[in-house]
């Protein structure tokens, strides 16, 4: 089946304590992308892969980290996390192009105290 | 930048009314428009997209979409709504300027009423 698969689903953590939440799809795709969900303030792009050893900051990228060593997985990094990365945060992968749809995974709801 | 707004945060409707869900877009160039949906502790589904063509997009589920230029908008509609439609939706732009990705709304939460 294809999917893409996060990793916890839900954290609870500390702030400063360093997290790492695993993103992995098996469709073989070029672009890879990780987003946070806020109320109100729908999904913004944190930061994006177009391939192996290739990533860019989004929009909101301060106080996160990301590397692409594969091309299946996408991990993000928190290293010392603060309340305000309290949110919803969903990865993404797609063929490159802009006119191609986005595959999502399930989410990772995570709380900083 | 490439921009979408969606000017209700809900929307209430009636079963086996039609439903019209609006998306307003802000695009230099060739807009790519996409639809997703997001039920209760799932992630987001695709929809349906517009990139060139026939402006009524038809996509999953019996929802369509229909872009329209003059008034830059992209409304996702249904002839007929369902109680299982409820939830959160979300209009997108393709983010451009070489990168891929999109640039979503603030979305939108459908409520369906039996």
């Amino acid at each position: 089946e294809a999917q893409v698969t996060q990793n916890p689903r839900y954290l609870i953590t500390v702030t400063g304590k360093k997290l790492t939440v695993t993103c992995s799809q098996n469709m073989n795709h070029e672009y890879m992308s990780w987003y946070r969900q806020d109320p109100g303030l729908g999904l913004r792009q944190i930061y994006y892969s177009m391939n192996v050893e290739v990533t860019d900051k989004g929009d909101v990228p301060e106080g996160y980290k990301v590397s692409r060593k594969e091309k299946r997985n996408f991990p993000l990094i928190l290293e010392s996390p603060s309340p305000n990365q309290t949110s919803l945060y969903f990865c993404a992968s797609s063929a490159l192009g802009t006119d191609n749809e986005q595959f999502f995974g399930p989410g990772t709801r995570l709380t900083v105290l | 930048a490439q921009s979408v707004a969606q000017p209700e945060d809900q929307v209430n409707v009636a079963e086996g009314n039609p439903l019209t869900v609006k998306c307003t877009y802000s695009v230099s160039g060739n807009p790519y428009l996409f639809w997703y949906v997001q039920y209760p502790n799932r992630g987001l589904q695709f929809l349906l997209k517009y990139i060139t063509g026939d402006n009524l997009v038809k996509g999953s589920y019996g929802f369509e979409a229909e872009f329209n230029k003059s008034q830059t908008s992209f409304h996702l509609k249904k002839p007929s709504a369902l109680v299982s439609d409820s939830a959160l939706y979300f209009c997108a732009t393709a983010r451009g300027g070489g990168a891929d990705g999109l640039t979503f709304g603030k979305g939108t939460h459908l409520i369906i009423q039996p």
